[in-house]
């Protein structure tokens, strides 16, 4: 089956503490990115990657660190987190050009106390 | 400053009945928009897309129509049914970030439809 998986689903930590989302995919894509979701803004997107050892910032991508070692994984590192990082995080990828396939993985609540 | 926006945070229909979800944007670069579906607990998933050459695409029950003049587009369901009722994102993107792949995203309406 084509999916996004993210790990973990829920998380909840302590300022400063560091953290790592996991982002995996099984299709293959090149393309893969990061969005946080947050009431009244909608998703935007943190950092994005065209393919391995290729990434570049997005609208929002203060305090957040990612990495493409591999095709298939995208982690999401905050090396120190602050409250105002609690948000949902949803990994996402597709093709390249192919908007109308692009995979959502299934969503990251995090919270920073 | 909000490039996509749904006004509307809720929208409540009957089972049946037609459902419009609205979208407005005020970049004139976009040339290209979506529409994504999002269940509780899940990620969004892609629904119906429209490219600025067009000024409506169709698909089953759902069309999405662009009136470009007014930087507006919607989102018609006909006839709606209870499964349907999630969080609808309108999102948009230009040409020139086709390798970035940004898509510009819309705060969400949240529909309901009754039975």
């Amino acid at each position: 089956e084509a999916q996004v998986t993210q790990n973990p689903r829920y998380l909840i930590t302590v300022t400063g503490k560091k953290l790592t989302v996991t982002c995996s995919q099984n299709m293959n894509h090149e393309y893969m990115s990061w969005y946080r979701q947050d009431p009244g803004l909608g998703l935007r997107q943190i950092y994005y990657s065209m393919n391995v050892e290729v990434t570049d910032k997005g609208d929002v991508p203060e305090g957040y660190k990612v990495s493409r070692k591999e095709k298939r994984n995208f982690p999401l590192i905050l090396e120190s987190p602050s409250p105002n990082q609690t948000s949902l995080y949803f990994c996402a990828s597709r093709r390249p050009l192919s908007y109308n396939e692009q995979f959502f993985g299934p969503g990251t609540r995090l919270t920073v106390l | 400053d909000q490039q996509v926006k749904q006004n509307s945070p809720s929208l409540s229909v009957q089972e049946g009945r037609i459902s419009i979800l609205n979208c407005d944007y005020t970049n004139s670069m976009f040339d290209y928009f979506l529409w994504y579906k999002k269940y509780p607990a899940e990620g969004p998933t892609f629904l119906i897309s429209i490219s600025s050459i067009k000024d409506k695409n169709e698909d089953g029950r759902f069309t999405v129509f662009l009136n470009k003049s007014a930087k507006h587009l919607s989102l018609h369901i006909v006839p709606s049914q209870p499964g349907d009722s999630a969080v609808y994102f309108c999102a948009a993107s230009a040409s020139g970030s086709s390798n970035t792949g940004k898509l510009i995203f819309g705060q969400g309406t949240t529909l309901q439809v009754k039975p």
